[in-house]
C-alpha cells in the first residue's frame, strides 16, 4: 500500500513569488495535516484538513493558505514567500480525526 | 505549545534497551500519548501511542505510569539504525479539534 507522497521534493523559489506543494494521503485516509520544520527546529503545526473543510490553523501568517480537494489530496500555498520560508514542510494523513497519522517525505523549499 | 517534556539527548549502547522517558504531568482523560522518531530530515515515522494501558508492538513497548503523568518508551534491542530524534506527544482530540503537536524531542545516540 502506498504511503503519503508528496511533490515536488525539492522546491527553489525566489523571495516574493508564490509556491504550491502538494500532498496526496494514504488510500482511505480523509485527514491532511501539514508541518513546517525549519533547519535544525522542531516541527511546526500549520493546518488541518479533514472532510474537505480546514479544521485547524498553527500560528502562521495568512499567506500560508491550503485546500483540500475531494478526493482528499491536498495543496499547501505559501504567498509572498521570504527567506525564512525555507523549510522541510511535511504533510501526514489520518483516517479521520483521532486516527494514527502517517507522515510524508516531505518538500524541501528554499527560497532564495 | 508541546505538553510533555523529555531529556534533550541519551545515549544507549547497541543491543541494549533504549528507554525514552516523558513527563507529560498536565495530560487530561482522554488524551492519547503517541510517539514518533525522525531520522535526519525524513518525515516522522509513528511508533506507538496509548491511552493507560502499557502497549507492546513490533517496534517498541509503551510504559504509562498509572497517574497517567509520565511514560516510557523502550526500544528492546536497540542498533544503529535507531538513532534519531524521538518526539513524545500528548494527543489532544475533541469535537472538531485535533492537534498533533511535536515538542523538541529527545536525540537518542546508538554507540556500536
Amino acid at each position: 500500500e502506498a504511503g503519503v507522497t508528496q511533490s515536488p521534493t525539492h522546491l527553489i523559489k525566489t523571495r516574493g513569488q508564490q509556491a504550491t506543494l502538494r500532498c496526496s494521503p494514504i488510500s482511505g485516509h480523509t485527514s491532511v495535516y501539514w508541518y513546517q520544520q525549519a533547519l535544525g527546529l522542531g516541527l511546526q503545526f500549520l493546518l488541518w484538513y479533514d472532510e474537505g473543510e480546514e479544521r485547524n490553523r498553527g500560528n502562521f501568517p495568512p499567506r500560508f493558505s491550503g485546500r483540500q480537494f475531494p478526493n482528499y489530496s491536498s495543496e499547501l500555498n505559501v504567498n509572498a514567500l521570504e527567506l525564512e520560508d525555507s523549510a522541510l514542510y511535511l504533510c501526514a494523513s489520518s483516517s479521520g480525526q483521532g486516527f494514527v497519522a502517517f507522515f510524508g517525505q516531505g518538500t524541501r523549499l528554499t527560497v532564495v | 505549545d508541546a505538553k510533555t517534556t523529555q531529556p534533550t539527548s541519551m545515549d544507549c549502547a547497541e543491543g541494549r534497551a533504549a528507554n525514552l522517558p516523558c513527563n507529560h504531568s498536565t495530560i487530561s482523560g482522554n488524551e492519547y500519548v503517541y510517539w514518533y522518531r525522525q531520522i535526519h530530515s525524513q518525515g516522522p515515522q509513528y511508533i506507538i501511542h496509548g491511552l493507560k494501558n502499557n502497549e507492546t508492538n513490533e517496534m517498541a513497548s509503551l510504559i504509562i505510569t498509572e497517574d497517567r503523568k509520565s511514560s516510557t518508551l523502550i526500544l528492546p534491542h536497540a542498533t544503529l539504525r535507531d538513532t534519531a530524534v524521538y518526539y513524545c506527544i500528548v494527543r489532544v482530540v475533541e469535537y472538531r479539534d485535533d492537534k498533533i503537536i511535536f515538542g523538541k524531542g529527545t536525540r537518542l545516540h546508538i554507540l556500536p
